[in-house]
């Protein structure tokens, strides 16, 4: 069974740090790895997608890494603001089905003044 | 454009009734697909649609039904309401090109609770 498994569950930083979030996944092959920011009481919005054949991938403050040999990826965000606040999913899609994508449980992101 | 929407936001059931939910979407997308998402937990997936008049199971289709008629909507049938659909659900939309696979656009979500 295809999975992803994020790490910590749920992290709390100062504001102005910076943190890294962790996600492994089985799913095999692959097409590509996304990663979203979900606010409470809102749908998730993408913060990054990479293929198999990219390393990292930016997008402003946050960067994704992505390592496709031991299937790991991570989220790193840098200067965190209070903003940031939000649950962080990781998601990956295999190259059998693009229709069938497997979500992670999320890493609820805490940032305080 | 609107993106994704969905309606309603929110919606309470007596046990054995049946709804529909929403989801439209104005971005031409080919794939839609309907989530739930329980407290604490990951997005599931319940059903998906490749194209108008295609629609194929995810991970917990039981005791929802789903049809595509158009491109553009993709509504969610509740066939007897359970406690256990307490949840809120996702609609998304996607597309595919060379530079963004398969990006996914999602609605606000509908919270739905079973007495």
């Amino acid at each position: 069974k295809n999975q992803v498994e994020q790490s910590p569950q749920s992290l709390i930083i100062l504001e102005g740090k910076n943190c890294t979030l962790q996600c492994n996944y089985t799913v095999s092959p692959f097409s590509n790895l996304r990663w979203y920011k979900q606010d409470t009481g809102r749908g998730p919005v993408s913060l990054t997608i990479m293929t198999f054949s990219e390393n990292t991938k930016s997008n402003g403050r946050y960067t994704a890494t992505l390592d496709a040999d031991t299937k790991q990826s991570s989220l790193h965000i840098t200067a965190s603001q209070l903003s940031d606040s939000a649950s962080y999913i990781c998601v990956v899609t295999p190259n059998t089905n693009a229709g069938k994508s497997t979500f992670g449980d999320g890493t609820t992101l805490t940032v305080k003044p | 454009n609107a993106g994704v929407t969905q309606t309603p936001k929110f919606q309470v059931l007596k046990t054995g009734q049946s709804m529909t939910l929403q989801c439209a979407q104005d971005m031409n997308h080919e794939y839609m697909s309907w989530y739930r998402q329980d407290p604490g937990m990951g997005l599931r997936l319940i059903h998906y649609s490749v194209g108008a008049g295609i629609t194929d199971q995810g991970e917990v289709p039981n005791g929802y039904n789903v049809s595509r008629s158009t491109t553009e909507d993709f509504p969610l049938r509740l066939l007897s309401a359970a406690p256990s659909q307490t949840s809120v659900y996702f609609c998304a939309s996607s597309y595919s090109t060379k530079r963004y696979p398969f990006e996914q656009y999602f609605g606000p979500g509908t919270r739905l609770t079973v007495t």
